[in-house]
């Protein structure tokens, strides 16, 4: 079966860092995504991880460990603007191009 | 932005009728996606198509089909709407690059209300 945990929700101070982890158990795997999603909005894609290891791009880096079916969005620098839900997407099938999502955790950054 | 458009942007249907959501896409991405998002249950995947004509069942595939004859336009159809149907359905679209999956870029959702 497929299953993927993430904190429902967060709350952090504008300058500050925050990590949101997720845990996935999935029938297949190729490579984790994670997409950002303001609310009333489409998700917007952040990150993808297919080896082990730390990507970064810019505020934003995200890690994967495979063989513990763990992954953590690190956001540096908090803005008022990312508050916003944060999905974790495993990609289940060979190609890498069927995700499941997790159910969110959701980010507010105050002031 | 990715060219994906999704039509309609809002339908109100009632429970028993047939509805149709259109989904399409100008990038001429081989991989596109119905999912539906509900409260306290996320993106969930309903049907994906991996190429003209081929397609295959995801993890909320019951009471609804889809086809694909074109490479750009990707159908979603309850045949007899319910009222658990009521959702946010976001359309998406993604191709395979050397290594891995470009990702997924979705359209800007069809909020349908089944009374």
């Amino acid at each position: 079966g497929q299953n993927i945990d993430q904190p429902t929700e967060m709350t952090a101070t504008e300058g500050a860092i925050v990590q949101i982890n997720c845990t996935y158990q999935t029938s297949g795997f190729n490579g984790l995504f994670w997409y950002q999603q303001h609310a009333g909005e489409a998700p917007t894609f952040l990150s993808y991880n297919v080896l082990d290891g730390l990507e970064e791009k810019g505020r934003f880096s995200s890690f994967l460990s495979r063989s513990k079916g763990y992954s953590y969005l690190l956001l540096k620098e908090l803005q008022m603007k990312d508050s916003a839900s944060y999905l974790c997407a495993p990609a289940f099938n060979q190609a890498g191009t069927a995700l499941i999502f997790g159910k969110g955790t959701t980010l507010s950054v105050s002031s | 932005d990715a060219g994906i458009t999704q039509s309609p942007r809002h339908k109100v249907t009632e429970t028993g009728t047939p509805v149709t959501l259109r989904c399409h896409q100008t990038e001429n991405h081989r991989y596109m996606y119905w999912y539906r998002q509900d409260p306290g249950h996320g993106l969930r995947l309903i049907h994906y198509s991996y190429g003209v004509k081929d397609t295959d069942k995801g993890e909320v595939s019951d009471g609804y089909s889809v086809s694909r004859s074109k490479t750009e336009d990707f159908l979603l159809t309850l045949e007899s709407a319910t009222s658990s149907q009521t959702s946010v359905y976001f359309c998406a679209i993604s191709e395979v690059r050397g290594r891995g999956t470009s990702p997924l870029h979705f359209g800007n959702g069809t909020r349908l209300t089944v009374t």
